[in-house]
């Protein structure tokens, strides 16, 4: 059974870096035919798509975040990671990674990021 | 900018029959565009329920089932159960985009 498990910082200043890892189990991240990606939800809010890396490290971002945003994958941990530079408090919102094979179709239980001084 | 639309919210008596719809701000929703339905429930991560339109997955109950209805990406629930209250949320496929819906909160009532 593949698990995504999400860790990193909790507590982001504004202005500065957010950084997050997705630990992936159960599974290889090299396997081809899978993307993994990056999802977030502001408090009392929906969904909102952040990116995806392909296995062969190709990827695609939201637009609207696309200027602040870096997704990569570390093939030795088993594990991608996503940073989100220039932070506000808009960025405050729990942070989901998953897989993309049938859909998005396996998903980490999200990691809480709150930006505040 | 894309936006997909979803009820806000929908009520359904237990035992009942509801359909949520998607709809995309650029036109007709087809297979192309490779509709997925998730249910989140508070607390909760996502869980996938559909994705390619219809497809099911393993763990997906049998009284959900996908399709597209009148231009729209639609999540038919049959036989509503209690635990079926919940937030369900669409997404769509932009070519490399993904796009998510608002979200339709469902009361089982």
């Amino acid at each position: 059974q593949l698990q995504l498990q999400e860790s990193g910082s909790g507590l982001v200043k504004p202005s500065q870096t957010l950084s997050l890892t997705c630990a992936v189990s159960g599974g290889s991240i090299s396997s081809g035919g899978y993307s993994w990606s990056w999802i977030r939800q502001p408090p009392g809010k929906g969904l909102e798509w952040i990116g995806y890396i392909y296995h062969s490290g190709s990827t695609y971002y939201n637009p609207s975040l696309k200027s602040r945003v870096t997704i990569s994958v570390d093939r030795s941990k088993n594990q991608f990671s996503l940073k989100l530079s220039s932070v506000t408090a808009a960025d405050t919102a729990v942070y989901y990674c998953a897989r993309g094979g049938d859909g998005l179709d396996y998903w980490g239980q999200g990691t809480l990021v709150t930006v505040s001084s | 900018q894309t936006v997909v639309t979803q009820e806000p919210s929908l009520t359904v008596s237990p035992g009942g029959t509801v359909t949520l719809t998607c709809a995309s701000s650029t036109g007709a929703v087809t297979s192309g565009y490779y509709p997925n339905w998730f249910q989140q429930k508070p607390g909760q991560a996502p869980r996938a329920l559909i994705y390619s339109t219809s497809n099911k997955h393993s763990w997906t109950p049998a009284r959900f089932s996908g399709s597209l209805l009148g231009g729209k990406a639609a999540l038919t629930l049959s036989g509503v159960q209690p635990e079926d209250e919940a937030e369900y949320y669409c997404l769509l496929y932009y070519g490399g985009a993904r796009v998510f819906g608002g979200g339709t909160k469902l009361t089982v009532l």
